[in-house]
């Protein structure tokens, strides 16, 4: 058990669609990051929060947009959903900024349909 | 463009023999690497790491060899277990900002390990 947590495991919509995804980080760490895996793929990174402020931008689509709330808790925000967007979404956490050691949590498996 | 390259997506290898897992990158800017571990249904587990400045670091049947002029390393487990079975995650991260992802882990696509009985 890595101490990150997201909610929730599965999900299933339509094209079109909204959703989104919740990550809590490990107690203590201040850095989350949102990677998606889709099939035959590594893990993309996506974005970076580190103590509630944006700090890396990865491969995120204009339809996706993310949050870290006060309590560090992240939000990852999926709309206009296309049949492309179906893949695994994993959040990670660190203590500090840099991207070494981070800890996954077990992952959101969207599927639209 | 992938910057981390695993070119081998699976490998068997039989119980209590050596497996050996390659990983390439392009980026020379990079400068600490790690290894991660996924079984299915779960999130990738940090194995093992080095940092640019070393070219090996071993933790009991896992050690991870970095040769910089090449741009390549490698993670070794010995002896192989079956419970080693998992999709292994060469990634790598820079401290210096390049294009805004700075200290961003970047992955390569895993290479399935299977380790027969």
């Amino acid at each position: 058990d890595s101490g990150v947590t997201q909610t929730p495991k599965h999900l299933i919509t339509a094209t079109g669609q909204r959703v989104t995804l919740r990550c809590s980080p490990r107690s203590g760490d201040l850095s989350v990051y949102w990677y998606q895996q889709s099939l035959d793929q590594g893990l993309q990174f996506l974005i970076q929060y580190y103590n509630g402020e944006e700090r890396a931008k990865g491969n995120i689509l204009e339809r996706f947009s993310a949050q870290q709330f006060p309590d560090l808790h992240s939000e990852l925000n999926l709309s206009s959903l296309e049949l492309g967007d179906s893949a695994l979404y994993f959040c990670a956490s660190s203590a500090g900024t840099s991207g070494n050691e981070q800890f996954f949590g077990p992952g959101t498996r969207l599927t639209v349909l | 463009d992938q910057q981390v390259k695993q070119n081998s997506p699976s490998l068997s290898v039989q119980e209590g023999r050596i497996s050996i897992l390659n990983c390439d990158y392009t980026n020379s800017m990079f400068d600490y690497f790690l290894w991660y571990k996924k079984y299915p249904a779960e999130g990738p587990t940090f194995l093992i790491s080095i940092s640019s400045i070393k070219d090996k670091n071993e933790d009991g049947r896992f050690t991870v060899f970095l040769n910089k002029s090449a741009k390549h390393l490698s993670l070794h487990i010995v002896p192989s277990q079956p419970g080693d079975s998992a999709v292994y995650f060469c990634a790598a991260s820079a401290m210096w900002d390049y294009g805004g992802s700075q200290g961003n882990l970047i992955f390569g696509k895993g290479t399935k390990l299977s380790v027969k009985p």
